[in-house]
């Protein structure tokens, strides 16, 4: 098994549309993350889930719902999502590290996300 | 707020050449860390080096270097002896804590370094 994986890989929704991402890691860490990378934007924290308690929402519009059951799993729900949130939308995980910055986040390969 | 800058969009060399990178970071925390990540192609970001705020040394790891220098907020990476299988997109990113659970990176916006046979 890969470190992170996620699926699926691509995806492509309508407007009017529910879907969800899925990440599961594989590396015994506690802390989750969820990125988007879009063409004209560096990369975007969206979500940090820190054993299971979501730490940090970046301001995310709530048509983006996290979700985190255990830690190993995260998911995205999505719903009503505009054409402007077509992205490669990046999963990590991490151990939390509390004063321990340098924790490097393994990452997956991605969902590409493409809303119609 | 944390902010990071790479200057360079596009980077092309020839194989076998060093390639530079730049990075430069605006944090008002103390502690932190500096990371560079690798995206191929396929998409997955690679971790690559790793350096605190408190040590400035500069190591290399096989073909990869880097120079710290927290005077100029600053934290080169050099690729020696490029190959072509270093063709990808490089992120430098600066990790915080988040309410001492997790880390938080901010990336730059990546570096696009493209080796020629």
């Amino acid at each position: 098994e890969t470190g992170v994986t996620q699926t699926p890989r691509h995806l492509v929704m309508g407007m009017t549309n529910k879907k969800s991402l899925k990440c599961e890691q594989h590396l015994g860490h506690n802390a989750m993350y969820w990125y988007k990378q879009s063409a004209k934007k560096p990369l975007e924290l969206m979500f940090v889930y820190s054993l299971e308690e979501r730490v940090e929402n970046n301001s995310v519009p709530s048509r983006f719902s996290p979700e985190c059951p255990n830690s190993s799993h995260l998911f995205l729900h999505l719903h009503t999502l505009q054409p402007e949130d077509s992205a490669l939308y990046l999963c990590a995980s991490s151990q939390p590290t509390g004063t321990l910055l340098g924790n490097e986040q393994f990452f997956g390969p991605g969902t590409r996300l493409t809303v119609l | 707020a944390q902010k990071v800058t790479q200057a360079q969009t596009e980077i092309s060399v020839v194989e076998k050449e060093d390639v530079t990178l730049d990075c430069v970071y605006e944090t008002r925390d103390t502690t932190y860390y500096l990371f560079w990540y690798k995206q191929p192609p396929s998409g997955e970001l690679v971790f690559l080096i790793r350096r605190n705020s408190f040590d400035e040394q500069n190591e290399i790891s096989g073909r990869y270097s880097w120079n710290f220098q927290k005077s100029t907020s600053s934290f080169n990476f050099t690729i020696t002896a490029s190959q072509v299988v270093d063709s990808a997109v490089y992120f430098c990113a600066l990790s915080v804590t988040i309410k001492a659970a997790g880390n938080k990176l901010t990336f730059g916006g990546g570096t696009r370094v493209l080796v020629k046979p």
